[in-house]
């Protein structure tokens, strides 16, 4: 079956502008996470949806981040007024379920802010 | 605190030439103790979970164990498509509720 899916592959914008960066999680997975990756180092958490719900949010660095999962599938990582910091790679994974199951990763969106 | 430390940061090897890469981490009750692949421009791909001390699991030539404090991914006889960087990840029962911690990587480069 398909993987988990990002869009789109890059984005480049200038600072102060606001992305948004899409997931399609892999089908019937209720666990939905964002990580973001730079340069040389590890995936850092952002936020994990159950369901429609954002069950931790605490890694979402300042409110110019915000996510979204209406319907429970499909996931938007928003970031308004961009700044140079924050380009990196965004990842996207899911998985069946909670306590310990496995994260499926999707390629990433690479950001660039100019 | 949650905490992942890998080493060596990279790490280069002849074709053939077996090694381990290790993971140190510190956690608050360990849910699980993951391994991904990562390959350039390319998200983490899935290699294994290990639950408990004690445990091992091998996939072709790499096979990963797990003791109370750190973990080793053994890689016998390597090929040069094995070269990638190597992420090690816990999931504690801590207050990040489970999310991943990751480690840095390590970066492997088997030459031919």
């Amino acid at each position: 079956g398909a993987g988990v899916s990002q869009t789109p592959s890059n984005k480049v914008t200038e600072k102060g502008k606001y992305v948004e960066l899409r997931c399609d999680p892999i089908s019937g997975h209720t666990a939905l996470y964002w990580y973001r990756q730079s340069l040389g180092q590890g995936p850092e958490f952002l936020i994990y949806f159950q369901g429609t719900g954002a069950a931790d949010d605490s890694g979402l660095p300042n409110d110019r981040f915000f996510a979204v999962r209406p319907e429970g599938s499909v996931s938007t990582l928003k970031i308004q007024r961009t700044e140079r910091g924050d380009s990196a790679v965004y990842l996207c994974a899911s998985s069946a379920d909670r306590p310990v199951e496995t994260q499926y990763f999707g390629p990433g969106t690479r950001l660039l802010v100019l | 605190e949650d905490q992942v430390t890998q080493s060596p940061e990279a790490l280069r090897l002849q074709e053939g030439e077996s090694s381990s890469l290790n993971c140190s981490y510190t956690v608050s009750g360990l849910r699980g103790l993951f391994w991904y692949r990562q390959d350039p421009g390319k998200g983490p791909e899935f290699l294994f979970t290990l639950y408990s001390a004690g445990e091992e699991k091998e996939k072709e030539r790499l096979k990963a164990t797990l003791t109370k404090k750190e973990s080793f991914l053994h890689i016998t006889a390597p090929k040069p498509e094995d070269s990638a960087t190597y992420l090690c990840a816990v999931q504690g029962y801590g207050g990040s509720q489970g999310n991943l911690i990751f480690g840095k990587g390590t970066k492997l480069s088997v030459k031919p």
